[in-house]
């Protein structure tokens, strides 16, 4: 989607590895979010970001850390990898935080 | 604990027919209840919205018809058609929910030829 990226699209890792997906934007929007998505739950906010290092945690944050340094870059850190983290994750972006959520294509996560 | 109800879960509808999904919110303070769109290995994207302050919002073969009184809010597509069947989420935003949407559990749509 034009203005956010995710990388990597698609990765497997096995149980117990660190893995750090990456969000970047080019709209200098001030809100980021990171959710995950499993058949039957819909969108699960993980943690979501108000600024530059400000940062919380959504509905299912147990075993995810994020970090935001710069404006554009939220990565989403798992630290320790396991089976019920395989998932699509998306990172979603938006000026005020209300309207207008632009999410990115999505990684497909497969922990082994 | 769900803050927004969507049914149904997955609905089939003939082409040319019309797909209503609803959408129920317990928070009186939600004030912005956007609709998103999602194709298969796509993420969702914002289809329509609609603020309580109007009963009804039409774009194209898209209407979201909203209920105050009831915190009600449907999705209705007339004219379905095969290039509309994907996944439709509800969402509802406040101000108290730290500028978070809160959203409902999807509906997979598909619409037949």
């Amino acid at each position: 989607d034009a203005g956010i990226t995710q990388s990597p699209r698609h990765k497997v890792t096995e149980t117990g590895t660190p893995v750090t997906l990456r969000c970047h934007q080019t709209e200098n929007h001030r809100y980021m979010y990171w959710y995950r998505q499993d058949p039957g739950h819909g969108l699960r906010l993980i943690h979501y970001s108000y600024g530059v290092k400000d940062t919380d945690k959504g509905e299912v944050s147990d075993g995810y850390s994020v970090s935001r340094s710069k404006t554009e870059d939220f990565l989403l850190t798992l630290e320790s990898a396991t089976s019920s983290q395989t998932s699509v994750y998306f990172c979603a972006i938006s000026s005020t935080g209300d309207h207008g959520y632009t999410f990115g294509s999505g990684t497909r996560l497969t922990v082994v | 604990q769900q803050q927004v109800k969507q049914s149904p879960q997955s609905l089939i509808v003939q082409k040319g027919g019309i797909s209503i999904i609803n959408c129920a919110y317990e928070n009186t303070a939600f004030d912005y209840f956007p609709w998103y769109q999602q194709f298969p290995g796509k993420g969702p994207a914002l289809l329509i919205a609609i603020r309580p302050d109007v009963s009804e919002k039409k774009e194209g073969r898209f209407t979201i018809s909203f209920n105050k009184s009831a915190k009600q809010f449907s999705l209705h597509i007339m004219d379905s058609q095969p290039g509309d069947s994907a996944t439709y989420f509800c969402a509802a935003y406040g101000a108290g929910n730290n500028r978070k949407l809160i959203w409902g559990l999807g509906t997979s749509l598909a619409v037949n030829p």
